[in-house]
């Protein structure tokens, strides 16, 4: 069966830009998830929603960063106004629900010049 | 505060060894230990978790993790390496918070690399 996918797959934009990436998480599943992994790291939490609601949105590092999911499928991650720190791999995950193991797409590596 | 700790940042095997990767947490309750792996350009996938029972969980591609409650560890061990199994693997911990969602904390990762 079809996996999470996430698109672009490399995205390189200029400082200032704005920014916007796609997770298509495993159908049927609720919760869905965006990590954030620099090079040679681990994985920072960005935002986690149930659904279309985002109950935690705690790991977003600044304003400039939003996400939304809609009909309880697509996730949109965007970045306004990039900087080169947010240079990094960007994954996304899904759930059946909130309390089951995490599947994780291949990621979209942003490239902030 | 909820912690995951891989003490190693790379980990050389010889092709056939044993191997293992080692990860230790602090959680308060029963902790959910989770293993992934990720493969050059790829993103993680699922090995294998922790949450009740036999403390010996066996996962995918021969792997296996031993929970240890009293050493607060969760070890990745494999009985014969393969050359294959060189990635990245990421321990993980399942962390319920106050306003009831979860969230997973991950550690920063172990190098692999099977040497033929």
């Amino acid at each position: 069966g079809a996996g999470v996918s996430q698109s672009p797959s490399n995205k390189v934009t200029e400082k200032g830009k704005d920014v916007e990436l796609r997770c298509d998480p495993i159908s049927g599943h609720t919760a869905l998830y965006w990590y954030r992994q620099r090079l040679g790291q681990g994985l920072e939490f960005l935002i986690y929603f149930q659904g279309n609601s985002a109950p935690d949105k705690s790991g977003l590092p600044s304003d400039r960063f939003s996400a939304e999911r809609t009909g309880e499928s697509v996730s949109t991650l965007t970045i306004q106004r990039t900087q080169q720190e947010d240079s990094a791999v960007y994954l996304c995950a899904s759930s059946l629900s909130r309390a089951d193991t995490q599947y994780f797409g291949p990621g979209t590596r942003l490239t902030v010049l | 505060a909820q912690s995951v700790a891989q003490p190693e940042d790379q980990v050389n095997v010889a092709e056939g060894n044993p191997l293992t990767v080692k990860c230790t947490y602090s959680v308060s309750g029963n902790p959910y230990l989770f293993w992934y792996v990720q493969y050059p350009n790829r993103g993680l996938q699922f090995l294998l978790k922790y949450i009740t029972g036999d403390n010996l969980v066996k996962g995918s591609y021969g792997f296996e993790a031993e929970f240890n409650k009293s050493q607060t560890s969760f070890h990745l061990k494999k009985p014969s390496a393969l050359v294959s199994d060189s990635a990245l693997y990421f321990c993980a911990v399942r962390d319920r918070t106050t306003s009831g969602t979860y969230k997973y904390i991950f550690g920063t990762g172990t190098r692999l690399k099977v040497l033929a």
